[in-house]
């Protein structure tokens, strides 16, 4: 299995622009998970999802976030409209739902000017 | 609330020397406890867990549910072992969920 695949790797936009990262699972996986790290920050969880339905999302910041999950093997974080201080690595994770170990993407790089 | 601590950003030693990274936890449950390791840019991969009890690339830690604490410990760094770490809390309710600490750096200086 090529593990889970995030894209875009790097993304450089302008501040009020829309943004939207994509995620694949882990094919198999019925837990999804965004995370977001800064260098103030570390990890945070934003949302997490369970066969496709989000269970928590205490953790999106405010209304610009946005997260779907349509089908097993894709899901979208998207932010519109975006800011400087939404700078930050995105990392998308999946995992068994009664397993514990959570595999992490390589992220998402953005950078808001 | 489930909550990981971890003190040190930054933890700076030479080759060859002991290395214990802090982490401690608060949570009212029976938690399950993961270190998670990224090298430079590269994602974040498991490195051990607490209910393995095992040891890998040298690396150790143990629970201490007395002093809520699940520090790893290696007894000789290697370069390779500069990294970011991360202590993480799973709440072990049925959905696995990981609450991270803020992580701590480890540079190995030759």
């Amino acid at each position: 299995d090529a593990g889970v695949i995030q894209s875009p790797r790097h993304e450089v936009t302008e501040m009020g622009q829309e943004v939207t990262l994509r995620c694949k699972p882990i094919s198999g996986h019925n837990s999804l998970f965004w995370y977001r790290q800064t260098m103030m920050r570390g990890l945070e969880l934003l949302i997490y999802f369970n066969n496709n339905v989000p269970i928590d999302d205490s953790g999106m910041p405010e209304d610009r976030f946005s997260a779907k999950m349509p089908n097993a093997s894709f899901s979208t974080l998207k932010i519109q409209p975006s800011e400087p201080r939404d700078s930050a690595v995105y990392f998308c994770a999946s995992s068994f739902h009664t397993g514990n170990t959570i595999y992490f993407g390589e992220g998402s790089w953005l950078t808001v000017v | 609330a489930q909550r990981v601590t971890q003190p040190e950003k930054l933890l700076s030693v030479f080759k060859g020397a002991p290395v214990e990274l802090k982490c401690n936890y608060s949570y009212s449950g029976s938690p399950e406890l993961f270190w998670y390791v990224q090298y430079s840019r590269q994602r974040l991969q498991l490195l051990l867990r607490h209910i393995s009890r095992e040891s890998i690339k040298g690396f150790t830690a143990d629970l201490n549910k007395g002093e809520t604490s699940f520090h790893l410990k290696k007894p000789f760094a290697q370069e390779e072992d500069s990294a970011m770490y991360y202590c993480a809390l799973s709440p072990n309710t049925g959905f696995q969920k990981l609450v991270f600490g803020t992580g701590t750096r480890l540079l190995v200086s030759p």
